[in-house]
Formats: structure tokens, sequence, C-alpha cells
């Protein structure tokens, strides 16, 4: 059972690349979410989607895209990567909204 | 809105002593409370939850919290700690019709001395 995977786990941009980080889960979980981690700010929701083909804006989503095309997959898009954007990217995902999450293991994006 | 906060960024405790990790949360109803534990360079682990019932619950690895409704507070406890225990922690609160989007506090840092 592996859960949640991430791919990739490291990843450094230039400023103005664009990349997409993917996020997979085998548990057939409803909700998933993307969270990033910086330091001293705990973790801050930037998309979530409760549903194959929708989504919705958390509290950071700027400069941030989502889609979810499968209910196994929940794809976060970087368009014009900034370096406001370097932190550690986490995925999760939720069977139902009473639930804890199943986190991934996290990509560590850095923008030069 | 609801909001958490873990008034302590960095706690040390020696080996065997005991500790307390404080959450104070905001929530205009009844919430529901996570408690997380973070490896370095690792994804989050969920400790225990509470829902409902019984204030005092339960989890992983000799971790225990107690829902204090009255002070806004759900701190995480545990009797005896061991280096393993060295860790970040993370208190979070879900409620209302929020598809179930949890909301984290800053996290505890927490080192263990043998």
């Amino acid at each position: 059972n592996a859960g949640v995977t991430q791919t990739p786990k490291f990843r450094v941009l230039k400023t103005g690349q664009s990349m997409t980080l993917l996020c997979a889960q085998d548990m057939n979980h409803e909700y998933m979410y993307w969270y990033r981690q910086d330091p001293g700010m705990g973790l801050r929701l930037i998309h979530y989607s409760v549903g194959e083909g929708t989504t919705a804006k958390g509290e950071v989503p700027d400069g941030y895209n989502v889609s979810r095309l499968k209910k196994q997959n929940f794809l976060l898009g970087l368009e014009s990567a900034a370096p406001s954007q370097t932190s550690v990217y986490f995925c999760a995902s939720s069977p139902r909204k009473l639930n804890g999450y199943t986190f991934g293991s996290g990509t560590r994006l850095t923008v030069v | 809105a609801q909001s958490v906060t873990q008034p302590d960024i960095h706690i040390t405790v020696s080996e065997g002593a005991s500790l307390e990790l404080r959450c104070n949360y905001s929530y205009g109803a009844t919430p529901y409370l996570f408690w997380y534990v973070q490896s370095p360079g690792q994804g989050l682990q969920l400790l225990l939850k509470y829902f409902s019932g019984d204030t005092l619950v339960q989890g992983i690895k000799g971790f225990e919290a107690e829902f204090k409704r009255s002070q806004s507070s759900f701190n995480l406890r545990k009797p005896s700690v061991h280096w393993s225990d060295a860790a970040e922690y993370f208190c979070a609160v879900r409620g209302g019709t929020s598809y179930g989007k949890l909301t984290f506090g800053q996290g505890t840092i927490l080192t263990v001395h043998p």
C-alpha cells in the first residue's frame, strides 16, 4: 500500500520557469489537498479538491493552478516560478471530511 | 475563521522526562482537533484526533491529548519522552463546512537531551 506518492522529491527552478508537481493516492480517497510548508508558518493550504473534476482555492492560491482529472491524481502547477515559491510542498488525501489526512513525503522546491 | 496557536516554538526536555505541548484553537462551534508529528525530511504522521465524546484521547507512540472547551485548548502529553520523539509537532483544527480542510498551527520543535 503506497498511500500518497509525490513526484519529484526535489527540484531547482529558475525564476520564470514552469513545472508540475504530481500527487497520486491509491486509497480511493475523495478529498485531496496541496499545502506549502515554510519555517515558522506551519502548513498553509494552497488548493484542494473534493472530487474528480473539482478544485477550489485555499489560503494561498496565487501563482498556482491545479487539476484533478482523475480521482487518484492531483496536480499542482507553477506557471512562472518566483523565489517566493521556494518551499516544501505537501500533498494529502482524506476519505471523508471527518478523518485526518494521509500525507505524502513532500517535494522540496527551490526557485533561484 | 478557524485558527490554531502553538505558543512554544521550541521545547527541550531530557529523555525520560514528561512532556506537554500546548495548543489553543479558535472556532465558534465544536472543533475537530488533530495532532501530527513530522520527523526531519519526512511527511506528517497523525498522532491522534478528537471528534467528540471522551475529552482525553489516546494516540500512537504513547501520546495523549486532552480537549478543554473552557480553555479552547488541546494539549499533547507524554509521561516519559524517548530520544526518538525528537521531531516537530503540529496541532490542527477542522470545523464547519470546509470540506475537511485542516488549519495548522505554526509547529513546536521538540529536542530531547540524553
